[in-house]
């Protein structure tokens, strides 16, 4: 079946560091591809997508590129705040089959002043 | 404003007792999903439905209904068959169609006293 791996947090940073989240996934077809934030005691916000292979989303400083030949969806953000500090979940929806959503684990980010 | 609003945002319920959680949404979405978080961990499907009058069991539907008369809600029922329902509850919506993300709600924290 379809699934989402992402790496094991908590990643801990220091301001204005690099951030990179690592995401693969296994899905028949041609997934899209999403990143949702989940800042502490609320749901999920959409942060970027990308519904085709090589397609690179953007969204607040944040990007990932839908690469199909290693099948992977990495988050990166060149200059990080404390106010990124929080869950970055992972995700799929596979092509054809609807839009029920496969999550990853999730990836807690914290970044120090 | 278009959103997804859920109630109450904190719940207590005595062991035993069955449990109602809101979700309405006016975003003219077709499709509503119920997930189940639990601290630290991803996300787990519990129902969703696609249409009105429809729904399907997700990934860990037991101890759980759900009903849909209404484009715009789609409450869901914990009850006491779900051997352990303290958690964070997260109602979503979307688009029928695999390139749309959800929408999220900001949640709602069950606690079994």
């Amino acid at each position: 079946g379809d699934s989402v791996t992402q790496m094991e947090g908590p990643v801990t940073l220091s301001e204005e560091a690099f951030l990179t989240i690592n995401c693969t996934y296994t899905a028949t077809g041609y997934p899209s591809l999403f990143w949702y934030v989940q800042y502490p005691g609320e749901g999920l916000q959409l942060l970027l997508k990308a519904t085709k292979a090589d397609d690179k989303g953007s969204n607040k400083g944040f990007e990932a590129t839908y690469r199909k030949e290693t099948t992977s969806f990495h988050l990166e953000k060149g200059s990080v705040q404390v106010s990124d500090s929080a869950v970055y979940f992972c995700a799929l929806t596979p092509s054809a089959a609807g839009n029920k959503l496969t999550f990853g684990g999730g990836t807690r980010v914290l970044v120090k002043p | 404003d278009g959103g997804i609003t859920q109630s109450p945002k904190y719940l207590f319920r005595k062991e035993g007792q069955n449990v109602t959680l809101s979700c309405e949404q006016n975003l003219n979405h077709d499709a509503m999903y119920w997930y189940r978080q639990d601290p630290g961990q991803g996300l787990r499907l519990i129902y969703y439905s696609q249409i009105v009058n429809d729904f399907q069991k997700g990934d860990i539907a037991e101890g759980y209904s759900v009903s849909r008369e209404k484009k715009e809600s789609f409450p869901l029922t914990v009850t006491s068959a779900q051997k352990n329902p303290t958690a964070f509850y997260l109602c979503a919506s979307s688009y029928r169609g695999e390139a749309y993300g959800y929408t999220f709600g900001s949640g709602t924290r069950l606690t079994v006293v």
